[in-house]
């Protein structure tokens, strides 16, 4: 079946600029998760979420990152006023649900702030 | 909270030859150790995966051990090929926090 699926696969932006980045997780798939992944580093955490609700957003780096989820499918992952630090690529995983339950990763979106 | 830390960061071996990843956490709470391959510009992909119930697991060429007093885990490739170089990942978490932490990660070269 069809794995995680993410857009744009490159984003290129001016500094100050929004952007917003989608994931749709594998079909049934209960939980969603945010990672980013800096050039020749390992993966962050940035926020998951069971359903539509974000039990922890914990690793969103300001106010200017948010997320949401809609329909227990679709999520988008804004960032607001971008920053040359933004710069990185930006993963989406989904489960089929909690506890430990294996994550499978999209290709990501390569985001590069100028 | 949780840290990960993997060694080597890079590692070369000859083709036919094994390899082995190591990593050690800080959580003793952990109970879920998931390895990840990821070749240049493609996505994680999960290989091989363990639980804190097991101490070994293997899959083919590929097998993870776990020690939990020691609070490390390693992977092992054995009769490597020139398709095993990538950069490999390992992670952990633990029941009620979703989120995986990653190690650094290692750059697996094979030479023909």
């Amino acid at each position: 079946g069809a794995g995680v699926s993410q857009s744009p696969s490159n984003k290129v932006t001016e500094k100050g600029k929004d952007v917003e980045l989608r994931c749709d997780p594998i079909s049934g798939h209960t939980a969603l998760y945010w990672y980013r992944q800096r050039l020749g580093q390992g993966l962050e955490f940035l926020i998951y979420f069971q359903g539509n609700s974000a039990p922890d957003k914990s690793g969103l780096p300001s106010d200017r990152f948010s997320a949401e989820r809609t329909g227990e499918s679709v999520s988008t992952l804004t960032i607001q006023r971008t920053q040359q630090e933004d710069s990185a690529v930006y993963l989406c995983a989904s489960s089929q649900g909690l506890n430990n339950q294996p994550q499978h990763f999209g290709d990501g979106t390569r985001l590069s702030i100028l | 909270g949780e840290n990960v830390e993997q060694h080597p960061s890079t590692l070369s071996v000859q083709e036919g030859d094994s390899a082995v990843i190591k990593c050690t956490y800080s959580d003793s709470a952990s109970n879920y150790f998931p390895w990840y391959k990821q070749e240049l510009g493609k996505r994680p992909q999960l290989i091989i995966d363990i639980r804190s119930n097991v101490g070994e697991k293997k899959d083919q060429r590929i097998a993870v051990t776990l020690n939990k007093t020691a609070k490390h885990f390693s992977l092992h490739i054995t009769e490597t090929q020139p398709e095993d170089s990538a950069v490999y990942f390992c992670a952990a978490t633990k029941q009620g926090a979703q989120k995986l932490v990653f190690g650094q990660g290692t750059r697996l070269t094979i030479n023909p």
